[in-house]
């Protein structure tokens, strides 16, 4: 079974402060997803990578940067967190990006 | 035009009932297709995926029809365990992911 953990299931930071979320997947995939989820608007591509060390912009990178530094590992990174980041945030890996990606259990955020 | 169109329901069903979900996608170089399960406050999780021959899985099938460019989810006999939203994924190849909003089900006894 593929395990896909996150870092935190509830953060809460305030305006200005830097957070990490953390993603680690266990199955060797080559391709790890950031999303973010918010009523109505579905999930959403922030960031993923398809190597270590290479990333690729999704739909909404502004004001999110990310890291691989290790296969297993994804991370995501606000640098000056803002009020409208406050949602959940969801780590997916998959074998290839046109294939089943596996979700973590995601973070929800909220930025005071 | 979205990229990838839902009816965010809720459709509320009988245990029992048989229930249809539509997903229509705009791109026609689209290339493979999911339905995903989310329940309340949970992670997605992959329902099944969509051949174009359409496929089976117990209480569940799953069509595609490329020349009118949507999926089509059906459910037989809704047990209150299918209560959750359903969510219709697209991938045009490479990096080309997006997912619907969702349909919301709601079985009641």
């Amino acid at each position: 079974d593929v395990k896909v953990t996150q870092s935190s299931r509830y953060l809460v930071k305030r305006t200005g402060e830097k957070v990490f979320l953390e993603c680690v997947q266990d199955m060797d995939h080559e391709n790890m997803f950031w999303y973010r989820q918010d009523p109505g608007l579905g999930l959403r591509l922030i960031y993923f990578s398809y190597d270590v060390k290479m990333k690729e912009k999704g739909d909404i990178p502004e004001g999110y940067s990310v890291s691989r530094e290790k296969k297993e590992r994804f991370s995501l990174i606000l640098e000056s967190a803002s009020t409208n980041q406050t949602s959940m945030y969801l780590c997916a890996s998959s074998f290839l990006t046109d294939r089943e990606q596996y979700f973590g259990p995601g973070t929800r955020l909220t930025v005071l | 035009r979205k990229e990838v169109e839902q009816d965010p329901g809720p459709f509320n069903v009988p245990e029992g009932a048989t229930v249809a979900f539509n997903c229509t996608y705009s791109n026609s170089a689209s290339q493979s297709f999911f339905w995903y399960r989310q329940d309340c406050r949970k992670e997605p999780k992959l329902l099944m995926s969509v051949y174009s021959s359409g496929n089976e899985d117990g209480r569940f099938t799953a069509q595609l029809n490329r020349a009118s460019q949507y999926i089509s989810l059906l459910i037989r006999d809704s047990k209150l365990s299918d209560s959750a939203t359903y969510l219709c994924v697209v991938n045009r190849g490479y990096q080309k992911v997006t997912f619907g909003t969702g349909t919301k089900l709601q079985v009641i006894p």
